[in-house]
């Protein structure tokens, strides 16, 4: 049962690239989200999308963009990236709106230097 | 302004006793749910429950229980003689109704050792 698939689990990026964190749910989920968690500040939402073909900003959505491709599918681009934004990153879904319970990817660690 | 507090940052305790984690939030919304999540060392989120605004009866699993207080806004967790196993951090989380879309707010977390 893959559940939530994040790709990739570790990445390191220079100052000013650009990245693509990728998720994938097989659950048929509507909603989706991205978070940011950082040491000792718990998880922070970036975007989600309550329903394919929707996105929203979160409390962090700056330096971020996201795509909704289709229902499985919804990724998180960096266009510059930033040191500040050396975080671990948690991709989730949920059945219908944020009341249902999430269920979160293993997260992708990533570093900017 | 809609939170979460989780005022325990760390808690460290011997294996077999018991531990409450506790979790304030403050919300102006009638309709809420709360929730409860463990990020064991490997790093995965894992859900453990949801409550909802209207039922205040209180939960039991195995060793673990819940106490949700709507006078108090409050929804502790007790592990009931703790084992290694639980050594983890726990998150407290609210979802805020917002424009048909619902965000999870989540606290700081309760970061759990249990030693042997």
């Amino acid at each position: 049962n893959a559940g939530v698939t994040q790709t990739p689990k570790f990445q390191v990026l220079k100052t000013g690239q650009s990245m693509t964190l990728q998720c994938a749910q097989d659950m048929n989920h509507n909603s989706m989200y991205w978070y940011r968690q950082d040491p000792g500040m718990g998880l922070r939402l970036i975007y989600y999308s309550a329903s394919e073909g929707t996105t929203d900003k979160g409390e962090v959505p700056n330096g971020y963009n996201v795509s909704r491709l289709n229902k499985r599918e919804f990724s998180l681009r960096l266009e510059s990236a930033a040191p500040s934004q050396t975080s671990v990153y948690f991709c989730a879904s949920s059945a219908n709106r944020g009341r249902q319970p999430q269920h979160f990817g293993d997260g992708t660690r990533l570093s900017i230097l | 302004a809609q939170k979460v507090t989780q005022a325990q940052t760390e808690i460290s305790v011997v294996e077999k006793e018991d531990v409450t984690l506790d979790c304030v939030y403050e919300t102006r919304d009638t309709t809420y749910y709360l929730f409860w999540y463990k990020q064991p060392p490997s790093g995965e989120l894992v859900f453990l429950i949801r409550r909802n605004s209207f039922d205040e009866q209180n939960e039991i699993s195995g060793r673990y229980s819940w106490n949700f207080q709507k006078s108090t806004s409050s929804f502790n967790f007790t592990i009931t003689a703790s084992q290694v196993v639980d050594s983890a951090v726990y998150f407290c989380a609210l979802v805020l109704p917002e424009g048909g879309s619902e965000k999870l707010v989540f606290g700081k977390g309760t970061k759990l050792t249990v030693n042997p």
